[in-house]
């Protein structure tokens, strides 16, 4: 199971958005994707193998963690960011997270 | 360019039987594993399983088992999603997306279909 937190996230255009992603069982350190959706839109991968950017994904986003805590950090949120993002794990079968909506 | 096309909305009545369809084009479809996730109204990414094109294997989640059928069609590059008895609950977003891999090891899903969008009401 992945449990992502907060559910919601509230900040402003230029702000850090920092988003956390926590596994109930140890995923290793390469085995953690991020994707970001936006509404009416199919998810787009932004990260995978925990910290590598995805192509044509802006240097702003930025992947860590290992074990069972994983983040996602987007430096200055631009309007385009305000979107719903999900960690994935395939370390074990292939789950999603519930997903953390970042909001203005 | 890489791209998967998948079939337009779909409405039918509990019990029918539905199939839905996922086209790729711009790359090796044998090669590559094709993931289907649902997402129900207002609701977040649940992975389906994967097929693997090139012999058909295929991987479902346990969630999934036995309610759904992946298929593929590499005469054509398509993948292909079943239900042969829907029920109201399979109303949802299904989007199909293509597995990547890193040093031969699959791993995240860098190409998604639009979703097909399947309403299920008697």
């Amino acid at each position: 199971v992945l449990t992502q937190s907060p559910g919601t996230l509230s900040l402003s255009p230029g702000e850090r958005a920092t988003l956390s992603c926590r596994a109930s069982q140890n995923v290793g350190s390469s085995y953690l994707a991020w994707y970001q959706q936006k509404p009416g839109q199919a998810p787009r991968l932004l990260v995978y193998g925990t910290s590598i950017t995805a192509a044509g994904i802006p240097n702003r986003f930025s992947g860590s963690g290992s074990g069972t805590d994983f983040t996602l950090a987007i430096s200055r949120l631009e309007p385009d960011d305000f979107a719903v993002y999900y960690c994935q794990q395939y370390k074990t079968s292939i789950t999603f997270g519930g997903g953390t909506k970042v909001e203005i | 360019d890489v791209q998967l096309e998948q079939s337009g909305a779909e409405v039918r009545k509990p019990g029918e039987s539905l199939k839905i369809s996922c086209k790729t084009s711009g790359y090796t479809f044998s090669t590559y594993w094709i993931a289907w996730v649902r997402q129900m109204p207002g609701k977040g990414l649940e992975w389906m399983g994967v097929i693997y094109p090139r012999d058909s294997d295929a991987r479902y989640s346990p969630f999934f088992k036995d309610h759904v059928t992946f298929s593929v069609d590499r005469s054509t590059s398509t993948a292909y999603l079943r239900w042969s008895s829907l029920r109201a609950s399979d109303s949802a977003i299904y989007f199909c997306a293509r597995r990547r891999y890193t040093l031969g090891v699959p791993d995240g899903f860098d190409k998604w279909g639009r979703g097909t969008q399947v309403l299920v009401s008697s």
